[in-house]
């Protein structure tokens, strides 16, 4: 199994460089977040979404734009990168609110910002 | 103890004893907690967790312990050994169980 894969696992960006992080799951789980995690610190949520077509702010949302356009796939768009976007970001998914079970989470993409 | 915002704490145990990892939540309605453990260049793997009808749980050298009063949870792990250096997180459903929130972690450092 799968599971949650992100791609791609590392990025070099320039500053105003757009990009887009790929997380897919195989698992049919209603619900995907994305996750950023900066050094020495914990997974601060950017956005997430409950359902193909729907996605909603986290905490950190500045800077970023998200899209699910099917139930599978949970994209993460950097517009304009700044140095401030360098971190690790995680995807995670669950198979729905309600069910109270575990997160499944990818293994992470490494932002560079220059 | 975790606390959000701030840098990881860390805790340092001698391979052979038990370590115990503290969480505190603010929510008093929340009603369920999972333990994430996350080493070093992976994502976080799910180790156990608890509802709030329980006070414990026990897994694999692993227990959970809930205190609902004073809103404080616990992971102790028997016997520690090296491959439990790692960060872990306590999270809990947040948003209507639409979100997942996530402590800030404390760093388990495992002295041989």
């Amino acid at each position: 199994n799968a599971g949650v894969t992100q791609t791609p696992k590392f990025r070099v960006l320039k500053t105003g460089q757009s990009m887009t992080l790929l997380c897919a799951q195989d698992m049919n789980h209603e619900y995907m977040y994305w996750y950023r995690q900066d050094p020495g610190m914990g997974l601060r949520l950017i956005h997430y979404s409950v359902g193909e077509g729907t996605t909603a702010k986290g905490e950190v949302p500045d800077g970023y734009n998200v899209s699910r356009l099917k139930k599978q796939n949970f994209l993460l768009g950097l517009e304009s990168a700044a140095p401030s976007q360098t971190s690790v970001y995680f995807c995670a998914s669950i198979p729905g609110a309600g069910l109270n079970t575990e997160a499944f989470f990818g293994q992470g993409t490494r932002l560079t910002v220059v | 103890g975790e606390s959000v915002g701030l840098h990881l704490p860390t805790l340092s145990v001698q391979e052979g004893d038990n370590s115990i990892i503290n969480c505190a939540y603010s929510n008093s309605a929340s009603d369920y907690f999972i333990w994430y453990k996350q080493e070093s260049g992976k994502g976080p793997q799910f180790i156990i967790d608890i509802r709030s009808n329980m006070d414990k749980r026990q897994g694999q050298r692993v227990t959970v312990l809930l205190n609902k009063t004073v809103k404080h949870l616990s992971l102790q792990i028997a016997a520690t050994q090296p491959g439990d250096s790692a960060v872990y997180f306590c999270a809990e459903p947040s948003g209507g169980g639409n979100k997942l929130t996530f402590g800030t972690g404390t760093q388990l450092k495992v002295e041989l």
